[in-house]
């Protein structure tokens, strides 16, 4: 049972351009979303998160937006460079006493110079 | 402030031997996950640890492998008499507390069993 989903395996984008990596859920019990970027032989780094009650969160380059009536979110990349090239992953938190992440399959994100 | 160290980064087992992965969480962090990430593949949760105390270990198969996270020293993940299919890439993270959404990975054991 799939309860994070990243459809696109792959994206690839031009040097300058916006990236826009989608996930979907299915559990409305999630209290926070997250991003994290993987590069090859390397842990996955944290990028951004936001909150289940919140529709929109930025971080410099980085904005996440969250439909919860459609139960989807996605990370905006703006402008994209050579360097953000990688594997994004979507992850939803379960709440309570447990901090246990649910992470989605991962789009490899190719920014072409 | 050195980041969660993890060794050894590749380890190689044959059938039936016994794998010890170590984890060292970030200074002053006592909450630590292990997750297991097989080729092609997400992240999959395995066990949520504070020291000496297990929180959640659901998602850890149920026979041939443990986690503890002493009171001293590093947490550990041990796999007993490895099979083909336990081959992946163990990631450890830690976190200051329960609450913090982003927790940080170390680097990641790679586990290949021959």
């Amino acid at each position: 049972d799939q309860q994070v989903k990243q459809n696109s395996p792959s994206l690839s984008v031009q040097e300058g351009r916006i990236s826009i990596l989608n996930c979907d859920y299915t559990n409305s019990m999630f209290d926070y979303f997250l991003w994290y970027k993987k590069y090859p032989a390397e842990g996955p780094t944290f990028l951004i998160s936001i909150s289940s009650i919140k529709d929109k969160n930025e971080d410099g380059r980085f904005t996440v937006f969250l439909n919860k009536s459609a139960k989807h979110l996605s990370l905006h990349i703006v402008p994209s460079q050579p360097g953000d090239s990688a594997v994004y992953f979507c992850a939803a938190r379960v709440g309570g006493a447990t901090n246990k992440l649910i992470f989605g399959t991962g789009t490899l994100l190719a920014v072409q110079p | 402030n050195a980041g969660v160290m993890q060794n050894p980064r590749h380890l190689v087992r044959r059938r039936g031997q016994e794998a010890r992965l170590r984890c060292s969480p970030m200074k002053g962090h006592s909450h630590v996950y292990w997750y297991r990430q097989l080729p092609e593949e997400g992240l999959k949760f395995m066990v949520y640890l504070q020291k000496e105390n297990i929180i959640d270990e659901s998602g850890m198969p149920k026979e041939r492998f443990s986690a503890e996270f002493p009171k001293e020293g590093p947490s550990i993940l041990r796999i007993q008499q490895v099979v083909r299919g336990d081959s992946a890439a163990y990631f450890c993270a830690s976190s200051l507390d329960v609450g913090q959404a982003g927790y940080t990975f170390g680097s990641g054991t790679r586990l290949t069993v021959v």
